[in-house]
């Protein structure tokens, strides 16, 4: 089976940079993904890691350590728009790419 | 735009009614799929798709049934057996090759009368 953890809250300020850490548990690992969601919408895509190390979009970065079945998601320069649920989402191999979310961590930015 | 549609945005079931969620997407993508969302938690898969005509279970497919029959469209029925039905459904649709990300419908928040 697969297992993810990771914070069910976070609270940071405007301006601040906030970190939102992701442990998985699983068989048949591909990658891990992050998406974002706003109260009561739509998930949207934020990053993608394969392989180990950063990979920057903007203000956003996502980090994997597969050896540690760890993962981060970094969040600079807070916006208050930003205060959304982000879930760690875990990518199966094998052809359908099937997908298993973390529970998400409800960030809050404060002004 | 492409994008995904899914509807109603809301629907109420009766006791030992099914209902169907409907989906549909323009953006030319193979693999389709259904997820549960209960409150303060993650996505749970039920259903997906790759290709027409055929799908496969997910993680919680017991109560739900799905058809694909058009490459578009990838309707979920929650049925009569499935007894907490109260939740919110997501339905996205991704690309086939390597990994791509999912891209998500609006959502139906479906409760029980």
């Amino acid at each position: 089976g697969q297992s993810l953890e990771q914070p069910s809250e976070v609270t940071a300020v405007e301006g601040a940079i906030v970190q939102i850490n992701c442990t998985y548990q699983t068989s048949g690992f591909y990658g891990l993904s992050w998406y974002q969601q706003h109260d009561g919408g739509a998930p949207t895509f934020l990053s993608y890691n394969a392989l180990d190390g950063l990979e920057e979009t903007g203000r956003f970065s996502s980090f994997l350590s597969r050896s540690d079945s760890y993962g981060y998601l970094l969040l600079q320069e807070l916006q208050m728009k930003d205060s959304a649920s982000y879930f760690c989402a875990v990518v199966l191999s094998g052809s359908a790419r099937q997908l298993t979310f973390g529970s998400g961590t409800q960030l809050t930015v404060l002004p | 735009d492409g994008g995904i549609t899914q509807s109603p945005k809301y629907l109420f079931r009766k006791e030992g009614q099914n209902v169907t969620l409907s989906c549909e997407q323009n953006l030319n993508h193979d693999a389709m799929y259904w997820y549960r969302q209960d409150p303060g938690q993650g996505l749970r898969l039920i259903y997906y798709s790759q290709i027409v005509n055929d799908f496969q279970k997910g993680d919680i497919a017991e109560g739900y049934s799905v058809s694909r029959e058009k490459k578009e469209s990838f309707p979920l029925t929650v049925t009569s057996a499935q007894k907490n039905p109260t939740a919110f459904y997501l339905c996205a649709s991704s690309g086939n090759r390597g990994y791509q990300p999912q891209h998500f419908g609006d959502g139906t928040r479906l409760s029980i009368l």
